[in-house]
């Protein structure tokens, strides 16, 4: 139980295009969602907290109209990131809250030429 | 603010050993997460520690959550090669929110 999926799992585009990133909670339902992004040997970064129904919370230093968070249901979020930069090239990688636990999933590999 | 503080860094050993890393904070948590993730895929969660003072095994991986609760260890038993990945502690932010706090992650090679 407690799988959480993400689409596409590796994407290229060209600069100045928009990109969506789905997360899905595939065996539960999630009132939250977390967004992270991950530079090589590095630990995860939170981006933004997704609460189903309601508007995102970005951390500081995240442009929210850069990436934007979308929580339909209870079990999909969408992060789009808008007019991407080859510097937005990273690895995104979704959670799910369960309880006191999150489950990720399995990561966006993220490439703007 | 919170940080954990994971160490060591890197660890390299051979098959059949056992591996300790721990993870250490100044300020107290009530829930310690261990995850585990492998290359170009997302954190596995490995172990979820919710009791001070709490050893809780899974498998080969055996981590307790301190009694102080400011600090908490993941040892992993006759290593094999999967074992090979990185390893991050995390703890449930403060305040109420699910927001997790990281560590930085211990990097395992096992050498076969």
């Amino acid at each position: 139980g407690a799988v959480v999926s993400q689409h596409p799992s590796w994407v290229i585009c060209k600069s100045g295009t928009s990109v969506k990133i789905e997360c899905r909670s595939l065996d539960f339902q999630a009132t939250t969602m977390f967004w992270y992004r991950q530079f090589p040997k590095q630990s995860l970064m939170l981006m933004a907290t997704s609460n189903e129904g309601s508007k995102a919370t970005y951390e500081q230093g995240v442009e929210k109209d850069k990436f934007l968070i979308n929580h339909a249901s209870l079990t999909l979020s969408t992060l789009t990131v808008t007019s991407a930069h080859p510097e937005d090239s990273s690895f995104y990688i979704c959670s799910a809250s369960l309880t006191y636990e999150q489950y990720f999933g399995p990561g966006t590999r993220l490439t703007v030429t | 603010g919170q940080q954990l503080n994971q160490s060591p860094q890197s660890m390299f050993i051979q098959e059949g050993e056992d591996v300790s890393m721990n993870c250490t904070s100044s300020s107290i948590f009530n829930t310690w997460l261990w995850y585990k993730q492998d290359p170009g895929e997302g954190p596995v969660l490995l172990i979820a520690l919710y009791k001070a003072g709490e050893l809780t095994s899974n498998g080969r991986l055996t981590a307790q959550f301190g009694i102080t609760r400011k600090d908490s260890f993941l040892n992993i038993s006759a290593s094999i090669p999967s074992d090979v990945g990185i390893y991050f502690c995390a703890c449930l932010s403060q305040g109420g929110s699910e927001k997790l706090v990281f560590g930085k992650g211990t990097k395992l090679t096992v050498n076969p």
